[in-house]
């Protein structure tokens, strides 16, 4: 399979643990993108990697969360302290550097539960 | 901070009818872009468009983008059960580092009844 990788699927935690999401994105792309989507909305941009270098943090992402790309391939994206308000599908998008080009292919996200 | 609403929120429509959802920017985007999330699925990639005033066709789907390039619309032809999903606009962010950040609409939910 060659499209973005997401693991796991679904986690349910109790309010207070910490989770820790994996995405594998398309071999080839450089730029790795973490968005959250709650019922009946459009996903909303977290966090942006080109490479390994995180260069965008959305305000949306509190110091609870992190998000890592130690070598330029897969990411994990770390939520400490969960409340449940954390409660949504974080979903993994990649895409390939080229002017003017933005598609984004999107992982089956990570439905996050937290009781 | 910058804005794409979508409108309807919710289309429901009998199978053969056509359908069209709508899409607007607070500000001028660069591009924009369509997604379609099944049930349960994740955002697939449908089309993007880059010109104003852009016209461009996919069998049943018609999508156009303003001459202002602040509105874009979605235009199925004759519905099928297959199309049933949350039809997503998305334009760039303004001012990030990245072509690729996008802030999405919050999707038009399409159910057709056969």
């Amino acid at each position: 399979d060659t499209g973005v990788s997401q693991d796991p699927r679904h986690k349910i935690t109790k309010r207070g643990q910490n989770v820790t999401f994996r995405c594998d994105p398309i071999s080839e792309h450089n730029r790795l993108y973490w968005y959250r989507q709650t019922l009946g909305q459009g996903p909303e941009f977290l966090t942006y990697f080109q490479n390994e270098a995180q260069l965008e943090k959305s305000r949306l992402l509190s110091d609870r969360f992190s998000a890592e790309r130690p070598k330029g391939s897969f990411s994990t994206l770390e939520i400490q302290r969960t409340e449940q308000g954390d409660s949504a599908m974080y979903l993994c998008a990649s895409s390939i550097d080229r002017f003017l080009n933005t598609e984004a292919f999107f992982g089956q996200g990570t439905r996050l539960t937290v009781v | 901070g910058q804005q794409v609403m979508q409108i309807p929120q919710y289309q429901h429509v009998q199978e053969g009818e056509d359908f069209t959802t709508y899409c607007n920017s607070s500000t001028t985007l660069s591009n924009i872009q369509w997604y379609k999330q099944r049930p349960g699925g994740h955002p697939v990639f449908l089309i993007q468009l880059v010109k104003s005033g852009e016209v461009k066709k996919q069998k049943r789907l018609t999508f156009q983008f303003g001459e202002a390039k602040k509105n874009s619309s979605l235009h199925i032809t004759a519905t099928q059960t297959t199309d049933v999903g949350t039809y997503f606009c998305a334009g760039p962010i303004v001012g990030g580092t990245s072509y690729g950040k996008l802030t999405f609409g919050q999707g038009t939910i399409l159910t057709v009844h056969p």
